[in-house]
């Protein structure tokens, strides 16, 4: 089982939007909304940013939003502030009951 | 307050063996789906294995398949991973999280499992 297909890096300016990919296949993402998003801080565990392709937690700014194509889904960071630098993860459900992770995307805010 | 508190990493010899326990509180464990993953050292997330609510559905990454089992005490609140065989690339912090359709929505902050000799 390979991992979903991430960039590694992304950047934007204060203010900007940035935009995040996540590829799959059709045994994933393609074939499921259990699409979610993750942000994690050095040395801190991740914390849940959308789940359900695009569901916000309670607490998460509607800066972030998710959404779904085919087998590719998005994040969408909008606003950016500095403290959006972090590392951002993509996950998905497969068609046998397990769970897969992207690699892993660095945002830095120039 | 929803807590994970992992424990029991540590050093591990090369075809030993170790157990990981997870110990929750503030919310109803037994009617949560929970799973564990792990990081490396630098690198990126990896799922390692889910267990249903009731125990019924329990399913591994192919990389730690017939080597880890994951285990649950509903009456204590407790999620349990044993790691036997241990390989070096089993070396990584590893983190349980509660699921709620299939989002990973409480995290631990994780205990860190180093295999050398």
């Amino acid at each position: 089982q390979s991992a979903l297909t991430q960039p590694p890096s992304a950047s934007g300016s204060p203010g900007q939007s940035v935009t995040i990919s996540c590829t799959g296949t059709s045994s994933d993402i393609g074939a499921y909304n259990y699409v979610s998003w993750y942000r994690q801080y050095p040395g801190k565990a991740p914390e849940l940013l959308i789940s359900e392709v695009n569901k916000r937690p309670s607490g998460v700014p509607d800066r972030f939003s998710g959404s779904k194509s085919g087998n590719t889904a998005s994040l969408t960071v909008s606003g950016l502030q500095a403290d959006d630098e972090a590392d951002y993860y993509c996950g998905s459900n497969t068609g046998t009951n397990k769970m897969l992770f992207g690699g892993g995307t660095k945002l830095t805010v120039l | 307050e929803v807590q994970l508190v992992e424990s029991g990493g540590g050093l591990g010899q090369p075809g030993g063996f170790l157990r990981l326990s997870c110990v929750a509180s503030g919310f109803s464990f037994r009617t949560h789906t929970m799973h564990w993953g792990r990081q490396a050292p630098g690198k990126g997330l990896v799922w390692v294995s889910r267990i249903t609510s009731d125990e019924r559905t329990i399913t591994y990454a192919d990389s730690v398949k017939g080597r880890f089992t994951i285990s649950r005490d509903n009456a204590r609140n407790i999620l349990y991973l044993q790691m036997n065989s241990l390989r070096a690339d089993d070396t990584a912090v590893y983190f349980c999280a509660r699921s709620v359709e299939w989002g990973l929505d409480y995290w631990g902050q994780g205990t860190v499992v180093n295999v050398s000799a």
